[in-house]
């Protein structure tokens, strides 16, 4: 089993709607979950960045830590074509720096 | 603020020689650097680590005399790949983590590898 599962998709859904991407984990020890979208070709770019529980919103962006589920969650509101890339979830243990990287979500809007 | 810069973004090389890729972080001192490589349509894969001034710290499977790795400052890293042949083609991304309490990490844009 992968210490990080997620959905690869791929995930169409149509301009406007509210996309869900989630990803799951098995180490309790993650404390720090991060969110990066990639588009094809070039490196991640950070979007959002959470520290242990709760929600977290950024314009059209929120991200949700549920930990006693070992759950997290990217909301994408009024999406768009722009926002077609690969969703990549990351965690990491305050023990340590390394990142652990979920397969990442392929998500397209449609026009 | 927070940028990461890579350099060359795309090489091509023949097969025995050996290629080096910058990492440079623009805005900030990264105390430590991360190298990645990516398949296509694959996640990220950590290679190694790097903290400036020390050796770096080869993930398992990773080998650490083909892939040498300099970390010679606070904003450069430099990635080696020596003797490089055609399996070694690979996209090849670094990260750098800012000091202090922040865990996140800022991606480079990445370097596409292609040895003949």
């Amino acid at each position: 089993q992968k210490e990080v599962e997620q959905d690869p998709g791929p995930l169409s859904v149509p301009e406007g709607a509210i996309v869900s991407l989630n990803c799951t984990y098995s180490n309790s020890a993650f404390q720090y979950f991060m969110w990066y979208r990639q588009y094809s070709r070039k490196g991640p770019e950070l979007l959002m960045y959470t520290y242990s529980s709760g929600n977290k919103e950024d314009g059209r962006f929120t991200a949700q830590v549920d930990k006693s589920s070992k759950y997290i969650s990217l909301f994408i509101r009024d999406s768009q074509p722009s926002d077609s890339a690969t969703y990549l979830c990351a965690m990491s243990a305050r023990s340590s720096y390394k990142l652990i990287f979920g397969s990442g979500t392929r998500l397209l809007v449609r026009p | 603020g927070a940028v990461v810069s890579q350099h060359p973004s795309r090489v091509i090389c023949k097969s025995g020689t050996s290629v080096k890729i910058e990492c440079r972080s623009l805005d900030f001192q990264a105390t430590t650097m991360f190298w990645y490589r990516q398949f296509p349509k694959q996640s990220l894969m950590l290679m190694a680590t790097s903290n400036e001034g020390s050796k770096a710290t080869y993930e398992q499977g990773v080998e650490k005399d083909k892939f040498l790795i300099n970390h010679a400052s606070l904003t450069l890293s430099t990635l080696t790949v020596t003797s490089a042949h055609p399996e070694d083609s690979s996209f090849y991304i670094c990260s750098a983590r800012p000091g202090g309490d922040q865990e996140t990490q800022y991606f480079g844009p990445g370097t596409r590898l292609l040895v003949l």
